[in-house]
């Protein structure tokens, strides 16, 4: 299983665009990148997946480079509710395979 | 999206009671489910593999006779925390395999249930 790394916490302000930056040096072909979203005393929801270059969805954007070594979530305009943890999972799941979760990154947006 | 569902959402047990815990595919049939724990301020941690019709693939570490898992139909998987204790007391999230049209797969994860031994 690829190990990630993220950023342990970010602040930002409303408004604002976030990008948190996970490194997965050691990726694997049939990986794929996966970002959750999580807030207290609830479960992980998913935000958003990606193989390579660049996904997009209704909200957040994912960007992957040629390498494939880090990928960076982008959460556009930031709201107070967007306050939470952040997790980057990187793994197959298909043939047995399981997601693992690092410490993710604490997200803070303020006023 | 797909749904997972969870029941109870919460319980309160005595030490030395058992407590089953569902998870549910609303939407979708799902072979393969997950549990985790998570303790307060702390990320999930993988329980088990729960596969439907064959028995579930622990993580190190984890007892499978204290937590008896069953995943009888494609909708359905079940966590059994027998004789439970108060350092059982956690936060556990299930979560469902999803195949993509794309021919990856997608995890989603039930809301969890908030379990305190007393």
């Amino acid at each position: 299983l690829a190990k990630t790394t993220q950023p342990i916490s970010m602040d930002s302000y409303e408004g604002q665009e976030v990008n948190i930056t996970c490194s997965h040096n050691n990726i694997a072909t049939n990986d794929y990148i996966t970002w959750y979203q999580q807030f207290p005393s609830q479960g992980p929801r998913f935000i958003i997946q990606g193989y390579k270059t660049k996904v997009t969805n209704e909200v957040a954007s994912l960007f992957i480079p040629a390498d494939r070594k880090s990928s960076t979530l982008s959460l556009p305009r930031v709201s107070l509710s967007d306050t939470a943890v952040y997790y980057c999972l990187v793994g197959d799941m298909e043939y047995g395979n399981k997601l693992v979760f690092g410490a993710g990154t604490i997200l803070r947006v303020k006023s | 999206g797909a749904v997972v569902s969870q029941h109870p959402s919460w319980v309160i047990c005595k030490s030395g009671t058992s407590v089953k815990i569902e998870c549910r595919s609303l939407d979708f049939q799902a072979t393969t489910m997950f549990w985790y724990r998570q303790f307060p301020k702390q990320s999930l941690m993988l329980m088990a593999t729960s596969n439907e019709g064959s028995k579930a693939t622990y993580e190190q570490g984890v007892e499978k006779d204290k937590f008896l898992i069953n995943h009888a139909s494609l909708t359905l998987s079940t966590l059994t925390v027998t004789s439970a204790h108060p350092e059982d007391s956690s936060f556990y999230i299930c979560s469902a395999r999803v195949r993509t049209d794309r021919g990856s797969y997608e995890q989603y994860f039930g809301p969890g249930t908030r379990l305190t031994v007393t």
